[in-house]
């Protein structure tokens, strides 16, 4: 069965480091999208993204935020200066989202990455 | 915000049906009820999902009101492995989805 996976499932960094949170979609999905949890509370949206472009972002997705589909296949999330309370787990979704197709269309999680910021 | 309520906890014997209800009394028209579950800190697991009529698949049940303002998901054998966390949501899968506190099942031997 197709899966959204995630690299690195554990990345460690300094506080004011660069970090690129790699994600693999469901090859034929259309949308993307990233989530966080800060370890006991809720899984926050961070962004969506459908046809090379953001399509929705929360308060919590600022300007240290981006993210990118650099080939067909990964889907990218860059934290440029991380900070202590970016310490979270990030998880990748994707969902299929075709015209005509809402009933059988729902997203699916990725496992994952555990960043931990130092 | 999440425009769901769940009960924090629920205990359920193993063998056990385990019935879990959310209250979505705001659903909008169009917007599905979507079932997640959580083990620890790993990524949500899809349930089911549905819109007005009751659903089933492999893994649980769904039954969703008349008024679709309530549904409820059922694990008709909860075993151990069925300890999680469970989320209710609505909306649609092209939007954000909004993950509430959900429901804490503890499945008892």
């Amino acid at each position: 069965e197709p899966e959204v996976t995630q690299t690195p499932s554990h990345q460690v960094t300094q506080m004011g480091q660069e970090v690129i949170l790699r994600c693999v979609p469901i090859s034929n999905h259309l949308y993307f999208y990233w989530y966080r949890q800060i370890l006991g509370q809720k899984v926050e949206f961070l962004v969506s993204f459908y046809n090379n472009e953001i399509s929705e972002k929360s308060e919590i997705f600022d300007d240290q935020f981006s993210v990118e589909r650099p080939d067909g296949s990964n889907f990218t999330l860059k934290i440029r200066s991380t900070k202590l309370e970016d310490s979270a787990m990030y998880f990748c979704a994707s969902s299929v989202v075709l015209a005509g197709a809402p009933s059988t269309d729902t997203q699916y999680f990725g496992p994952g990455t555990r960043l931990t910021v130092l | 915000d999440a425009k769901t309520t769940q009960p924090p906890s629920m205990d359920c014997a193993e063998g056990r049906a385990a019935n879990l209800p959310c209250n979505h009394s705001t659903i909008s028209g169009n917007e599905y009820v979507y079932w997640y579950r959580q083990i620890h800190s790993q990524g949500p697991q899809y349930i089911i999902h549905g819109l007005k009529n009751n659903e089933t698949n492999e893994m649980a049940s769904l039954i969703i009101t008349e008024d679709r303002k309530s549904s409820t998901l059922i694990l008709p054998h909860a075993t151990l492995r069925d300890t999680a966390v469970y989320y209710c949501i609505v909306g649609y899968t092209g939007n954000q989805f909004y993950f509430g506190t959900g429901t804490s099942l503890t499945v008892i031997p």
